[in-house]
């Protein structure tokens, strides 16, 4: 069983919707929980940094972290064709530690 | 300010031959990472180094794969011999390594082709 599962999609929605991304995890010494965003021939680029259970808000994305459940979301409100790109959950025990990574979803936001 | 950069950023070599990857991580950063994605998999942790020191190389896949940092700056990755199964993109990641979260910034990669 992988630690990281995240479905890789394509996911494809109209421009103006609701994105809705999510990743579950099986090690509950996960403390840190990060979102990064891929577009083509480029590396990841962080999104979203999230430290235990909560909500983080920033502009039109908003991450939640469940750690009873082992769940974390990624929420894109009105989505834009730029949002287009493969978006990848990580997370790690430590600060300062590797990075352990979900397969990532590919996104299709259509004009 | 400049990101982290990596060379080459297209590597083709034949099964048995030596290719070196560079990675250059952004000026002050004490933290780099390497990272690799093959075909279809997660993105996976080979080693970290704290200035030139190894900190965690149990990502490493065999003997195969020599990471150096010479001086606590660049960083060179080095497959000898090359096989099949290596194919793929590999990512170098820098961070300050001061504070907590500590965020890693990723380079473009090199997509390395064995044939």
């Amino acid at each position: 069983q992988k630690e990281v599962e995240q479905d890789p999609g394509p996911l494809s929605v109209p421009e103006g919707a609701i994105v809705s991304l999510n990743c579950t995890y099986s090690n509950s010494a996960f403390q840190y929980f990060m979102w990064y965003r891929q577009y083509s021939r480029k590396g990841p680029e962080l999104l979203m940094y999230t430290y235990s259970s909560g909500n983080k808000e920033d502009g039109r994305f908003t991450a939640q972290v469940d750690k009873s459940s082992k769940y974390i979301s990624l929420f894109i409100r009105d989505s834009q064709p730029s949002d287009s790109a493969t978006y990848l959950c990580a997370m790690s025990a430590k600060s300062n530690y590797q990075l352990i990574w979900g397969a990532g979803t590919k996104l299709i936001i259509k004009p | 300010e400049a990101g982290v950069t990596q060379f080459p950023s297209h590597s083709v070599i034949e099964k048995g031959q030596t290719v070196t990857l560079r990675c250059d991580p952004i000026s002050g950063h004490d933290n780099l990472y390497w990272y690799r994605r093959v075909m279809g998999k997660e993105i996976k942790f080979l080693l970290h180094f704290v200035k030139e020191s190894k900190q965690d190389e149990s990502g490493m896949p065999n003997n195969r794969f020599l990471a150096e940092r010479t001086g606590g700056t660049y960083s060179t990755l080095k497959v000898q011999p090359a096989e099949l199964e290596d194919s793929g993109v590999y990512f170098c990641a820098s961070s300050l390594g001061r504070l907590a979260p500590d965020t890693q910034y990723f380079g473009p990669g090199t997509r390395l082709t064995v044939l």
